[in-house]
């Protein structure tokens, strides 16, 4: 059973590009989460999402940032017009419930230029 | 305002040590917390969990000792190994059915020989 899976692995971009990050949760799970960690930090709380529903977004930036799930495919979190202060590990979390324990897939780390 | 304080930073320990790494809470509706090991490169993995109707949890070398009067929780490694050198983060959720987890800053943790 594959674990939470997300790709690219390390992404850079120039200040003003968009970010796109995707995460595929682990199989029979349909509760999706994302976090970011910055330097020497720990795991801040961004969103929650169901299939084709975002259930909390209260973690995220309120511009620039968006986050989806669609009905057929992996979820995306999106951020526009990057700035340095983007830099960071973006963590997906899964879980079959949203009292089940989440599984971290192994993050997506975006550089901005 | 940080919800889950962790200490210390960073510790390091001799093979056979028993590290201890403590973390304090300030929210009351926290009912649930957990450990988790991030090795370099990696998503955090869920270690070992406790609930407050408990004050400790052991699970092979890993126990959770548990101190809801003073708002308090630590991890000990019992037989450290440098296997176990990895960062590990404190978090904690707050009422029936929560997701969001509040994560400590992390410790990173050196096992030497």
């Amino acid at each position: 059973n594959a674990g939470v899976m997300q790709n690219p692995r390390h992404l850079v971009r120039r200040r003003g590009q968009e970010a796109r990050l995707r995460c595929s949760p682990m199989k029979g799970h349909s509760h999706v989460y994302w976090y970011r960690q910055l330097p020497e930090e720990g795991l801040k709380f961004m969103v929650y999402l169901q299939k084709e529903n975002i259930i909390d977004e209260s973690g995220m930036p309120k511009e620039r940032f968006s986050a989806e799930f669609p009905k057929e495919g992996p979820s995306i979190l999106r951020i526009q017009q990057v700035v340095r202060g983007d830099s960071a590990a973006y963590f997906c979390a899964s879980s079959r419930g949203a009292t089940d324990t989440q599984y971290f897939g192994p993050g997506t780390r975006l550089t901005v230029l | 305002q940080q919800q889950v304080k962790q200490s210390p930073q960073s510790l390091i320990v001799q093979k056979g040590g028993i590290p201890i790494i403590n973390c304090a809470y300030e929210n009351t509706a926290f009912d649930y917390f957990p450990w988790y090991q991030q090795f370099p490169g990696k998503g955090p993995a869920l270690l070992i969990a406790i609930r407050p109707d408990v004050s400790e949890k052991k699970e092979g070398r890993f126990t959770i000792s548990f101190n809801k009067s003073a708002k308090q929780f630590s991890l000990h490694i019992m037989d450290s190994q440098p296997g176990d050198s990895a960062t590990y983060f404190c978090a904690a959720s707050k009422g029936a059915g929560s997701y969001q987890l509040t994560f400590g800053k992390g410790t990173k943790l050196s096992v030497i020989p």
